[in-house]
């Protein structure tokens, strides 16, 4: 069974402060992994997508890293700024016909100004 | 493309009401999903279309809980008998035909159950 971790639940950041967020996946056997950013009471929000074949995706401040061998994955932010606060979570999409992506609980970020 | 669109954004409904959410997907988008998400919790899957097939049910959905997407286009979710534990956050998602296109989310219907 597909479990996927999020660690550390919370974290606080100065402003400016570039910083990682982690992403773990018990089977390696997946399509590929996405993060996505969720303000408080809305929907989720797309970040990036990796499929399992690349290393990492880039987009803007964002820089996604995927080991699939290992089960992880990282989300590096650049240059934290105050707009980036909100709670990012990761989802492993499986080879499966059921297509049931899994998500991560999420790391609740807040920077700081 | 206006992106995925839920209605209600929120439904306040006693116990053992019935209610029904709508999810409108991305036009070009044959799949969709349902999920379910509380406080502190990623998302829990419930169900995914095809086009107009239900091709995956969760363990979690119950048998109170229907989901449709009569013609491939729009969805809904009821839940008849509503009981507090289903106050929740639900979600819609819709994707391309590909098992590597990203799931663009709708902002969510928000379940209160009193």
């Amino acid at each position: 069974k597909q479990e996927v971790t999020q660690i550390p639940a919370a974290l606080s950041v100065p402003e400016g402060e570039n910083l990682v967020l982690n992403c773990s996946f018990t089977d390696s056997a997946i399509y590929n992994l996405q993060w996505f950013r969720q303000d408080p009471g809305k929907g989720l929000t797309s970040l990036l997508l990796i499929q399992s074949s690349q290393r990492e995706q880039t987009s803007g401040r964002l820089n996604a890293s995927l080991d699939k061998s290992s089960g992880r994955s990282t989300l590096y932010i650049a240059a934290s700024q105050p707009g980036d606060s909100a709670t990012y979570l990761c989802a492993v999409r499986r080879p499966n016909r059921d297509d049931k992506i899994i998500f991560g609980k999420g790391t609740r970020l807040h920077i700081l100004p | 493309d206006t992106g995925v669109s839920q209605n209600p954004r929120h439904k306040i409904t006693k116990r053992g009401q019935n209610v029904t959410f709508r999810c409108d997907p991305i036009s070009e988008h044959n799949r969709l999903y349902w999920y379910r998400q509380t406080l502190g919790q990623g998302p829990e899957f419930l169900t995914y279309f095809q086009n107009e097939a239900q091709l995956e049910k969760s363990r979690l959905l119950s048998d109170r809980f229907s989901a449709e997407r009569p013609k491939g286009s729009f969805s809904t979710l009821e839940i008849q008998r509503t009981e507090q534990g289903d106050s929740a956050m639900y979600l819609c998602a819709s994707s391309l035909d590909s098992y590597n296109s990203p799931l663009h989310f709708g902002n969510g219907t928000r379940l209160t159950v009193t």
